[in-house]
Parts: structure tokens; sequence; C-alpha cells
């Protein structure tokens, strides 16, 4: 039984550059959630995504959108790079219901030059 | 903007001693959730509290959440090197959708 996988698990950008990161849910889970960890914090929520909406929005400007695809998987988009996005963006899933108990995967490590 | 304070920030402590973290909010929460996180991986869930006052076992690992529902206790007994750790804490509002997470207690135990 596979895990939520992300991929890519490490890339480097420069400023004003965009970003696209992969996510597959565990499966038989249908809600994604993004969040975002700097070095040294708790991860923030970016946003959750069930049947293909964004179903609630954490404080994040409109330069993160995200996608979610009829398998579930989902897609985190950055636009505009700033050196503050680098952190370590991190998926997690969980049947749509079950509130809290998230999965999470191992992330993606993105370095904004 | 963290809503949940975690203490002590950092710890280290030797193989064999006891050692508690505490996660606390001025927020009431409708759950609260324990991970365990290692270098380059991502958070893994270690319990789920959802009742005032209610203490959770796991193997030497104790967890207590406040009877308020805004603060939360993790105790560990004899303390392992496999115990070392990000420790984090994540509250769930009455939506349960998103998690607030606090900054974390970096755990090293040492042989």
């Amino acid at each position: 039984d596979a895990g939520v996988t992300q991929s890519p698990t490490h890339l480097i950008k420069t400023r004003g550059q965009q970003v696209t990161l992969r996510c597959s849910p565990k499966s038989g889970h249908d809600t994604v959630s993004w969040y975002q960890q700097a070095l040294g914090q708790g991860p923030q929520f970016i946003f959750q995504y069930y049947e293909e909406e964004e179903r609630q929005r954490g404080n994040f400007p409109d330069r993160f959108s995200g996608h979610q695809y009829p398998n579930y998987s989902s897609e985190l988009n950055v636009n505009a790079l700033l050196l503050g996005d680098s952190a370590l963006y991190l998926c997690a899933s969980r049947g749509w219901g079950r509130t809290g108990e998230l999965f999470f995967g191992e992330g993606s490590r993105l370095t904004v030059l | 903007t963290q809503l949940l304070e975690q203490s002590p920030q950092f710890l280290s402590i030797q193989e064999g001693e006891n050692l508690t973290v505490y996660c606390n909010s001025s927020s009431v929460f409708s759950s609260l959730q324990w991970y365990r996180q290692e270098p380059g991986e991502g958070p893994v869930l270690l319990v789920t509290v959802v009742t005032g006052g209610e203490v959770k076992k796991l193997k030497r690992l104790t967890f207590q959440f406040g009877d308020a529902r805004k603060d939360s206790s993790l105790h560990i007994t004899a303390a392992q090197p496999g115990d070392t750790g990000l420790y984090l804490c994540a509250g769930a509002g009455n939506s349960g959708y998103a998690l607030n997470f606090g900054k974390g207690t970096s755990l090293l135990v040492t042989p």
C-alpha cells in the first residue's frame, strides 16, 4: 500500500520563476492538503482540495495555487518565486469526513536563489 | 502565526532519562494530534486526543489533553536514541480541515 508520494524531492529555482509540485495521496484517500514548513518552523496550512475544488485556504497569497485531478492527485503551483518561499512543501492526505489524522509525504524541498 | 506554543524548543538528554514537552494555546481545539518528524521526512502521526482530560499511552509515550482542550503534554519514559526527532503538536478547529501546528520540540537522545 503506497503512502503519500511527492515529486520532485528537491529543486532549486531563482527569484521570479514558477514551480509546480506534485502529490499522489495514499490509496483510498480523496482529500489532499498542502503545507509549507520553513526551516525551524512547524508546517503552515496552505490549502485543501476535495472533489477537485479548493475547500479551505490558509493565509497565503494568490501566487500559491493548486489543482486536484479526478484521480485525487494534486499539484501546488507557486508563481513569481521569492527568497522567502524556500521551504519544505508537504502534501498530506486523508479520507473525506475524517477530521485531523493526516498522512504526510516526505515533502519537496524548494530552494529559491 | 503559530497558535500553538511548544516548549522547550530544544532538548538534549541521555538515554534512560524521562522528559516532558508541552503544547499550549489560548484557543480551544476539537482535537489535538502529536506528530514526530525525522530529518528528510514528513511528520508521522503518533496520537490523536479528542476529549478534555484524556490520557493516551503509546508504549513509553504518554499523551494528555488538558481539561479545557487548550493544551497538551507528551511524556517519554526512559528515552532511547530512537526517540530522537522533532515532536510537533497540531490542533484542529471545529471544521477539522486545517491543522495548526506548533514550531515543534527538537529532541536529541544520546547513548
